[in-house]
Order: C-alpha cells, then structure tokens, then sequence
C-alpha cells in the first residue's frame, strides 16, 4: 500500500510563473489536507477537501493559491505569480473518513523555491 | 481558538542520556494531541497520539508521551536516546474533533552528541 505520494519533490520557479503541486492520497483515502512550512517554523494548515469539495480553506492565502480534489486524479495545489516569499515545503496529508482516532499520513512534501 | 508551545526550539543530548521535548497546549475542548518526526528533506512521521483513551501513550521507536490536563502538557520522552533520534520533533493539537486541521508548535530540533 503505498503512503502519500507528492510530486514534483523540488520545483524551481521564476517569479510570475504559475506552480503546480500534486497530491495522490493513500488508498481508500478521501480526505486531503495540505499544509505549509516556510523555513524554521512549524506546519501552518492551508485547506482541507474532501473529494469534489473544498471543506476549509481559512489556512489559504487569499490572492494566486487555489486548490482542487477531482473525482478522479490527484488534489492540486496551484499557486499563480509565484513571489519570493512563496519559497517553503509544502506537505499534503490524507486521511480515512470516519472515526477521529485515525490519523493523517503525510507525504514527503514538494519543496519550491521561487528564483 | 487551539494553539501549542513547544520549549526549545533546539535541545541537544548525550547518547544514551534521556530526552526530554516539552509541550504545551491551549484548548477549550478534549484535545487530541500528536508528535511528529520529521528527518532532512523528509515527510512527518508519527510518533504518537493521544486520542483520549490512556493518559501514557507509547509510541514508536521507544518514545512516550504523558498527557497531563492540569498542566496542559503533552510531553515527550525516551529514556535512552540512539543518534539515530536526531530529527526535528512537532508537537500538534487537531482543531477540530473528527478532522485532521492540525495545529503544529513551531517544532524541537533533537541533537545527540557521541
């Protein structure tokens, strides 16, 4: 069973190019979360969808940065006009539905650097 | 609203001498309560979870966590640390009950000197 799979693992981008970061959960999986952590800090908690649904989205900034769960195919995390300051990891996680007590696996994280 | 502190943002110890990372939580409901491991360039690991049930949770590779309300802390411990240990530890309250809206502490970097 594969866990969390996140691509690209590092994405170089100009300033004012558009990234975008995939996120296939683990099987049987149908919530998705992704998180941010800029350099020296913790996790900051961006959005959570579910599959065709954005559940919560207090974490995204409000300008550039979308994302998207498909019926089928992976959760995407699309930043528009990338800026210096989007340079962090970005971590998707997923859970099962259901009982609170399961927790969410995380990827490896897609690391951009904005140039 | 949730929010967690974790003391130290680097602790450094001896091999084979006990680890201790501190964390505290603020919440106004019954709080499920986390620890990751995070290793260079890699995902989040968990450790352990507290998920209400017994208030001394074991974890993987040797680490433990004891929640105590009246202090509203949830640190981690290991009594003997291994080099292979040294990573960067988050402590994580859930926001909510039932989803995986985490809030993470701003994490612990472990060192363990031969």
């Amino acid at each position: 069973n594969a866990g969390v799979m996140q691509n690209p693992r590092h994405l170089v981008r100009r300033r004012g190019q558009e990234a975008r970061l995939r996120c296939s959960p683990m099987k049987g999986h149908s919530h998705v979360y992704w998180y941010r952590q800029l350099p020296e800090e913790g996790l900051k908690f961006m959005v959570y969808l579910q599959k065709e649904n954005i559940i919560d989205e207090s974490g995204m900034p409000k300008e550039r940065f979308s994302a998207e769960f498909p019926k089928e195919g992976p959760s995407i995390l699309r930043i528009q006009q990338v800026v210096r300051g989007d340079s962090a990891a970005y971590f998707c996680a997923s859970s099962p539905p259901g009982s609170p007590n399961t927790e969410a696996f995380f990827g490896q994280g897609t690391r951009l650097t904005v140039v | 609203a949730q929010s967690v502190t974790q003391l130290g943002s680097h602790v450094s110890v001896s091999e084979g001498a006990l680890v201790l990372l501190r964390c505290n939580y603020s919440s106004s409901v019954p709080p499920y309560l986390f620890w990751y491991v995070q290793y260079p360039n890699q995902g989040l690991q968990l450790l352990l979870k507290y998920t209400s049930a017994a208030t001394l949770v074991k974890g993987i590779n040797g680490f433990e966590a004891e929640f105590k309300k009246s202090e509203t802390s949830f640190h981690l411990t290991k009594p003997s640390a291994h080099m292979s240990d040294a990573a960067e530890y988050f402590c994580a309250v859930s926001g909510t009950s039932g989803t995986y809206k985490y809030i993470f502490g701003t994490g612990t970097r472990l060192k363990v000197l031969a």
